[in-house]
């Protein structure tokens, strides 16, 4: 079975781009969420969807920072503009649970804004 | 307020030592509880998980966790570390139900000596 897919794997781009994840949740889940892990706060969620629409954008950091599900089998994490402080491992993961639930996470995209 | 804490950032075992990875939670109920493993460069795989029932459970690769209410724990370990088992863990907590949020702990990183 195919699990979270993500890409890309790693990106590396200059302050001030605009970057794009990419996420395909395992099918017939209904939720879907965006994590960030640094070394320093460990793992954040950013934002999570149920059945393609929002509920949660309270861990988005600021307004550079967007999210969207356009079917239930494709979701997006745009940052633009990028800033060197985005720098991290950026996970989707996805549920047939709810937010409280089991997650199943992707492999992750691994940013480095320079 | 609702918490999660992984006291040891970092513990080294010998191979075929035995391992136990600590957990605690705060909250007011008994929440959905699981540890997750991390290896490098890769995302969280689910290792075990408790909702209900038997307080000891048991995961895959050997694992297994008990929760004990009185001391608001739920602890992982396995009888004897293999070098494979090298990696992060992390104990999440799940709160309000279903449709309530996911906490992390900080994690665990295990090394293991030959």
């Amino acid at each position: 079975d195919a699990g979270v897919i993500q890409s890309p794997r790693h990106e590396v781009t200059e302050m001030g781009q605009e970057v794009t994840l990419r996420c395909k949740p395992i099918s017939g889940h209904d939720y879907l969420f965006w994590y960030r892990q640094t070394m320093m706060r460990g793992l954040e969620l950013l934002i999570y969807f149920n059945n393609n629409v929002p509920i949660d954008d309270s861990g988005m950091p600021e307004d550079r920072f967007s999210a969207k599900m356009p079917n239930a089998s494709f979701s997006t994490l745009k940052i633009q503009p990028s800033e060197p402080r985005d720098s991290a491992v950026y996970f989707c993961a996805s549920s047939p649970l709810g937010p409280a639930g089991e997650l199943f996470f992707g492999e992750g995209s691994r940013l480095t804004v320079l | 307020a609702q918490s999660v804490t992984q006291p040891d950032i970092h513990i080294t075992v010998s191979e075929g030592a035995s391992l136990e990875l600590r957990c605690n939670y705060s909250y007011g109920a008994t929440p959905y509880l699981f540890w997750y493993v991390q290896s490098p460069g890769q995302g969280l795989q689910l290792l075990l998980k408790y909702f209900s029932g038997d307080t000891l459970v048991q995961g895959i690769k050997g694992f297994e966790a008990e929760f004990k209410r009185s001391q608001s724990s739920f602890n992982l370990r396995k009888p004897s570390v293999h070098w494979s088992d090298a990696a992060e863990y992390f104990c999440a907590v799940g709160v309000g139900g279903q449709g309530g949020k996911l906490i992390f702990g900080q994690g665990t990183e295990l090394s293991v000596k030959p």
